[in-house]
């Protein structure tokens, strides 16, 4: 099946910085997903991209759809304390039929030093 | 309901008991997803419904686990004989499209 390569594992960065992670992968994805998970809770979906090339924002958040569709990056600017969390990629490969041959990247976890 | 909910919210178990954990998926999504994950990992596919279509059981680590979807809503995760290797967060995700809504997920402890 496909896999996702996502990088970097973990992040350790001060208050104000900017974030950039990437996921990569040998196969193609109709559709990119970015999620973040806080804590004790289930992740939430942050930004979701369509068509290759297409750039997107959500706040101070950007996330790209790689022109090749094999990857996608998601920046964040000027980070904040509730920042910090677990970030996935996913990408799927759109049937028609649903969410079907969604996979997950393995995360990358965010930690910021006030 | 306004979002995904799972119950119970955690769960504490001695090793070869059976556990069933519940799951109530956004009302109108016909697609259930469970994934389960371990501490600081990533998310692994267990099971996935869609309508009434089989569902798709290769991501299910083994024959203890199992689960149904009654009614195409609310759907139990059932893992027989517990093993310490179970412990993790098993996470449930409702969709209508292709955007997974996640649940908060049950904190399953084998001990």
């Amino acid at each position: 099946g496909q896999q996702l390569n996502q990088s970097p594992q973990s992040m350790f960065i001060q208050e104000g910085e900017d974030v950039s992670m990437n996921c990569t992968s040998s196969s193609i994805f109709n559709t990119w997903l970015w999620y973040k998970q806080d804590p004790g809770e289930g992740p939430v979906l942050l930004i979701a991209l369509y068509k290759a090339g297409e750039l997107t924002s959500n706040g101070r958040l950007t996330a790209q759809f790689g022109i090749t569709r094999k990857d996608s990056f998601l920046n964040i600017s000027a980070s904040i304390p509730s920042d910090v969390g677990i970030y996935f990629c996913a990408g799927q490969i759109y049937s028609g039929g649903g969410a079907d041959g969604l996979t997950f990247g393995k995360g990358t976890h965010l930690i910021i030093q006030p | 309901g306004a979002g995904v909910s799972q119950s119970p919210s955690n769960k504490v178990t001695e090793k070869g008991k059976d556990v069933e954990l519940r799951c109530d998926p956004i009302s109108g999504h016909t697609a259930l997803y469970w994934y389960r994950q371990s501490l600081g990992q990533g998310l692994e596919f267990l099971i996935y419904f869609q309508g009434n279509s089989a569902p798709d059981k290769s991501g299910l680590p083994s024959d203890r686990f199992s689960a149904e979807r009654t009614g195409g809503s609310v759907s139990t995760l059932t893992i027989q004989r517990t093993q310490q290797e179970d412990s993790a967060v098993y996470l449930c995700a409702s969709s209508s499209r292709e955007k997974l809504f996640f649940g908060s997920g049950t904190q399953l402890s084998v001990l």
